[in-house]
């Protein structure tokens, strides 16, 4: 069956540092990936889309990369803030007819000390 | 509004009861998600409507739950004979069209606890 794993269920860094979470999918062939940040008690907001055909993606501070081969995303944060924290997920789509049906991961709590 | 919007943000019903929770999408959003969270997990997929008809509802997990979407905005979603294993976080989200990649917006969620 398909399965997504977020690698780390917590990540404690140092205000300043960057961050990097892993996602890693198996039983799956993703036509896109995405990345959203969810705070305690809201609903999930979308950070970063990449492709099946594209291998990073940056916006602002952050970076996303996809390897297709290791099915694998890496998702990193540069010059973390305390305001970084916050639960992340990664999220798959086969694309086709059903572009907005994801499969999320567990997701990966991030805590960023000052 | 200028978000998705769900009604009520906490319910408290009893193992029994009919529930219905409500979603106002982003106008102009044709495509309409359900989703629903557990405690420590990501979101699961329950069923999407592409205008008024639902497009997939595989995720829905037996025939107590049921999802309308009469006039292509506005959607309930109706759990019937409610347990206490649908206690979770129904999180409703909406996209601009199904069938082309893109972020989903999602709303705060309507917190269900079955007592």
């Amino acid at each position: 069956s398909q399965k997504i794993e977020q690698n780390s269920e917590a990540l404690n860094i140092q205000e300043g540092k960057t961050a990097t979470l892993t996602c890693n999918y198996t039983n799956y062939s993703p036509a896109y990936l995405q990345w959203y940040r969810q705070d305690p008690g809201r609903g999930p907001v979308f950070l970063l889309l990449i492709r099946e055909n594209e291998k990073e993606k940056r916006k602002e501070r952050l970076k996303v990369t996809f390897d297709t081969t290791l099915k694998q995303s890496l998702f990193h944060i540069t010059a973390s803030q305390p305001a970084d924290s916050a639960t992340y997920l990664c999220a798959l789509s086969a694309g086709g007819t059903s572009y907005g049906k994801l499969t999320f991961g567990q997701g990966t709590i991030l805590t960023v000390h000052p | 509004g200028a978000g998705v919007s769900q009604t009520p943000s906490n319910k408290v019903t009893e193992k029994g009861k009919y529930v219905e929770l409500r979603c106002d999408p982003i106008s102009g959003h044709t495509a309409l998600y359900w989703y629903r969270q557990s405690l420590g997990q990501g979101p699961e997929f329950l069923i999407y409507f592409q205008g008024t008809g639902a497009a997939d509802d595989s995720g829905l997990p037996n025939d107590r739950f049921f999802a309308v979407r009469p006039e292509g905005s506005v959607s309930t979603l109706k759990i019937q004979r409610t347990e206490r294993g649908d206690s979770a976080v129904y999180l409703c989200a909406s996209s601009l069209q199904h069938y082309t990649a893109g972020e989903l917006f999602f709303g705060e969620g309507s917190r269900l606890t079955v007592l």
